[in-house]
Formats: structure tokens, sequence, C-alpha cells
């Protein structure tokens, strides 16, 4: 089975900190895209950042980076210098497309919050 | 220029009830996508169209019937609404190779 697995239901960091959200995921397949999203109490879904499993070099936007481990099938996400309004869920999700047809399986998410 | 369009953004009805959601891309994706999030925020895939074409179902019960008149819409109806049906429903589209989703706002549906 496909599956992401968010060890984290809570996390809390402190306004200008750094923090990492961990996620770890199960595919028999070699190709395939990681992703987190955020989403925000105003619940819109918003990718902050991807990753092609076939690139070992690790995604980077901005203040967001990631830390891909393929062997470990490992995908940990790391927040610089956090702001408050980095407050929000954050979903690991990557794209499968086991059974012939693509679809995006999310873990459980991570309640990111950001104290002043 | 709004990218996933959904309408209702809030839906609050009866038990028992028909209703529809609608889902509307100016992106030219040629896939779209209904995804479920539950209470406690699980999002999981309930179906997913690629012009036009039924690719996915995932096990949703028949009273949720997706239709996609052309490929820039993939709307819901759901037939005699239960509690259990609350959530938060999510369109998406997504083109081609490209792997980057773009969801909608979304529609909060509340069945009392």
């Amino acid at each position: 089975a496909q599956t992401v697995t968010q060890s984290q239901p809570e996390m809390s960091v402190q306004e200008a900190e750094t923090v990492t959200l961990s996620c770890t995921y199960d595919t028999s397949e070699n190709n395939y895209y990681l992703f987190w999203y955020k989403q925000p109490p105003s619940r819109q879904m918003i990718l902050v950042i991807r990753q092609e499993a076939y690139k070992q070099q690790n995604a980077t936007e901005n203040r967001f980076s990631v830390n891909f481990q393929k062997a470990a099938k490992s995908f940990s996400l790391k927040i610089s210098d956090s702001q408050l309004g980095d407050t929000a869920m954050y979903f690991c999700a990557f794209v499968t497309t086991q059974g012939g047809s693509e679809k995006l399986v999310f873990g459980k998410g991570t309640k990111l919050t950001v104290n002043p | 220029d709004t990218a996933v369009s959904q309408t209702p953004k809030y839906l609050v009805t009866q038990m028992g009830n028909d209703k529809s959601i609608k889902c509307e891309q100016n992106l030219g994706h040629d896939t779209m996508y209904w995804y479920k999030q539950d209470s406690k925020k699980f999002l999981k895939i309930m179906f997913s169209y690629n012009n036009k074409e039924l690719i996915i179902n995932e096990t949703v019960p028949n009273r949720f019937s997706p239709k996609s008149p052309d490929k820039a819409h993939l709307n819901l109806h759901i037939n005699s609404l239960e509690l259990g049906d609350s959530a938060v429903y999510f369109c998406a589209s997504r083109h081609g190779t490209n792997y980057g989703y773009t969801f909608g706002s979304g529609t909060r549906l509340t069945v009392v």
C-alpha cells in the first residue's frame, strides 16, 4: 500500500527559529514526486515545495527546504526564520501511479504553531 | 484570475437532501479531482477525471456522482445526504506531466 506518515501531530516554534517537520512514505515505485502543502486557517491548500525523486539535490524555496533521503524514504521539511504567517497545517504528499491511475496521497498532517 | 474556483464555499443542508458543488478551472489542465477532508483534516481522493473521462473512483458511495461536462468543469452531486458527509470538499486540477496540483479553496459541507 502507498502510504505517507507524519509522526508529529503538532509542533510549535518560536518566531525566527528553525523547525523541521518529519515525513516518511512507502512506495515500490522508483519515479515519483513528493510535496509539502500548507493549509492555513483560511483552508486554502498551498504548495510549499516539490521534489522529484530522480533528483538527488534537495529542493529549496526561500526559507523552506527539504531533506530527501530516497533510500530511507524520508522527506522532511525545514522552515528557517519562522514567521507568524507560517502557522498552519502542513501536509506531506506524494504522487503515485499504482494501479495505472495517478493520485496524490497525503499524510495526516502536522499542525505547526509559530509563537511570537 | 482564480485558477480553480468552487461554489459554494459553505453549504448547510438537512439530511436526505440532494446538493451539488461546482468546480471550474481556467488553467487549461487535463485532469481534475475531488478530495474529501474529514474532521481530523485527513485528505483523501474521491474521483479523478481526465479530459471528461472518469479515471479514479475511490470506493465512494453511489450517492456521490461526479459529472464533467467539459475539461474545465468537474461537478459533484450528492444524493440523500447523511450526517457523515459533513466535511470539506476540495476540487483540484493538474496539467499533463506537471505534478503540481492546484487546489480550489474548498467547500465546507455541513449536514444537520
